[in-house]
C-alpha cells in the first residue's frame, strides 16, 4: 500500500518568515495530495490540495508544489503569523479524490515564534 | 446544517467491553470513513464506505467492524475493546475530493 513520509516533525520559525514542509509518497499511482491543518483539540481541516496534473497551486500565503517524477510534494507558507501555529498533515490518495481513503503523513508541528 | 457529527465525544471502557461509535452527516455525501489518530502517528484509515450498504477495510481494520445501513450514518463497532484501541477516532465524509471531518471521539480503554 501507499506510504507517506513527512518532514520535519517539528518546525519553529520566526513570525514573518517562511515555512516549508516536505512529504514523499511511495505509490506512483497516487494522484491527489491534500494538506490538512489541525489545531490542538480540533478536527483536521483542509487548507489546500493539488492533483497530479498540476505542478503548483497557490492560495494567498499558502502554496503547494508537486514533483511526480521524484514522488514528493511540499507545503510553503509565507509571511507566517501566530495563527499558523498548528499541526500540519500531508496525505495522498490513488483514487483521484480519496474515495478509498487517504494515507496521511505523521504530521509537522509548526511553531511560530513572536 | 450540522455537517458531520460524532457520538459520543468521550468514552472510557474496560478491557473486553463493547461499544458503537456513531457518525452522522447531513451533507448527502456518498463516501464515509473512520480514522484513528494516535500521538506521533498521524491519522490511519480503519474502514470506509463508498455508498449505502457497502463497507471496505482500510489500513488498520483489526478489532473493528462497521455498518452503513443508511446513507447518512456510518457506525464503528468495537466488539471486545483492548487498551491498544485507546485513541481519538475521527469520522470523515467526502463527495469527490475534500474530506470533511467530524469533531472526534476520545476513547480510553483501561
Amino acid at each position: 500500500g501507499e506510504n507517506v513520509e513527512q518532514h520535519p516533525s517539528t518546525l519553529s520559525v520566526q513570525e514573518g518568515d517562511s515555512a516549508v514542509i516536505k512529504c514523499t509518497y511511495s505509490d506512483s499511482a497516487s494522484n491527489y495530495f491534500p494538506w490538512y491543518k489541525q489545531e490542538l483539540g480540533k478536527r483536521p481541516q483542509l487548507i489546500i490540495d493539488i492533483r497530479s496534473n498540476v505542478g503548483e497551486k497557490k492560495d494567498q500565503r499558502i502554496a503547494v508544489t508537486l514533483n511526480k517524477t521524484a514522488k514528493h510534494f511540499s507545503l510553503h507558507i509565507t509571511e507566517t503569523q501566530p495563527e499558523d501555529s498548528a499541526v500540519y498533515f500531508c496525505a495522498a490518495s490513488t483514487s483521484g479524490g480519496g474515495a478509498d481513503g487517504l494515507t496521511f503523513g505523521k504530521g509537522t508541528h509548526l511553531i511560530i515564534q513572536p | 446544517n450540522a455537517g458531520v457529527t460524532q457520538t459520543p465525544k468521550f468514552r472510557v471502557l474496560k478491557t473486553g467491553q463493547s461499544m458503537t461509535l456513531l457518525c452522522a452527516q447531513d451533507m448527502n455525501h456518498e463516501y464515509m470513513y473512520w480514522y484513528r489518530q494516535d500521538p506521533g502517528m498521524g491519522l490511519r484509515l480503519i474502514h470506509y464506505s463508498v455508498g449505502e450498504g457497502t463497507t471496505a477495510k482500510g489500513e488498520v481494520p483489526d478489532g473493528y467492524n462497521v455498518s452503513r445501513l443508511k446513507k447518512q450514518n456510518f457506525l464503528l463497532g468495537l466488539e471486545s475493546a483492548a487498551p491498544s484501541q485507546t485513541s481519538v477516532y475521527f469520522c470523515a465524509t467526502s463527495d469527490i475530493y475534500e474530506q470533511y471531518f467530524g469533531p472526534g471521539t476520545r476513547l480510553t480503554v483501561t
